[in-house]
């Protein structure tokens, strides 16, 4: 079965630092994965993909992901943060035989100016 | 362009009630998601459709029934609620199979039941 896991239930980070939100996941198959941001009281934003091709994904907001499949990970990460970053990251993965989209637990991001 | 809407955005029932969320989209995308976001866990999947007329259960289906009678409505009920069915609900919606695209969301509906 498709799954991720975010090993981490909050990040903290001071601003203007670089980011990283970890995410790996476990497929069969290629894998699609996602990234979203949910700001409070507020559904899910879609932040960037990562179907096929350059391993380096751009998103929006400045954020970028990287792609890496032998140690099945695609960790989101920003070069300088910015305290409107703070949110709930979820990182998701699609199973390509269901059409089902399976999130992790999410990841709590805190930018201390 | 509204995109997905959900209704009602709070409710409060009793145990034992009944009641219906509605998610409409007009973006005519084929394919929609119903989630619950529980503290810790995440978003757990309910049911999902992947067009007008079906429907498929997710991880977590027990206590709940949908239906997709419109391709742009897609509905939740709960028969007889229990109280660890209190959770925000988000519907989402992405297109058509064979393309990747990304889920759109709404803007949850937050249910408590006592």
């Amino acid at each position: 079965a498709q799954s991720v896991a975010q090993p981490e239930d909050q990040v903290n980070v001071a601003e203007g630092n670089p980011l990283t939100v970890k995410c790996t996941y476990s497929v069969s198959g290629n894998p699609y994965l996602f990234w979203y941001v949910q700001y409070p009281n507020r559904g899910l934003q879609f932040l960037l993909k990562y179907i096929t091709g350059d391993n380096l994904v751009k998103g929006s907001y400045g954020f970028e992901a990287e792609f890496n499949k032998s140690q099945t990970s695609f960790h989101l990460k920003k070069p300088s943060a910015l305290v409107s970053d703070s949110a709930l990251y979820f990182c998701a993965v699609r199973d390509m035989g269901t059409y089902k989209y399976i999130f992790g637990t999410g990841t709590r991001l805190k930018v201390l100016a | 362009n509204a995109g997905v809407t959900q209704t009602p955005k709070f409710r409060v029932l009793k145990t034992g009630q009944s009641m219906t969320l509605l998610c409409a989209q007009d973006m005519n995308h084929e394919y929609m998601y119903w989630y619950r976001q529980d503290p810790g866990m995440g978003l757990r999947l309910i049911h999902y459709s992947v067009g007008e007329g079906t429907t498929a259960k997710g991880e977590v289906p027990d206590g709940y029934n949908v239906s997709r009678l419109k391709k742009q409505n897609f509905l939740l009920g709960l028969e007889s609620a229990a109280p660890s069915q209190t959770s925000v609900y988000f519907c989402a919606s992405s297109r058509t199979g064979g393309s990747t695209g990304e889920l759109f969301f709404g803007e949850g509906s937050r249910l408590t039941v006592l």
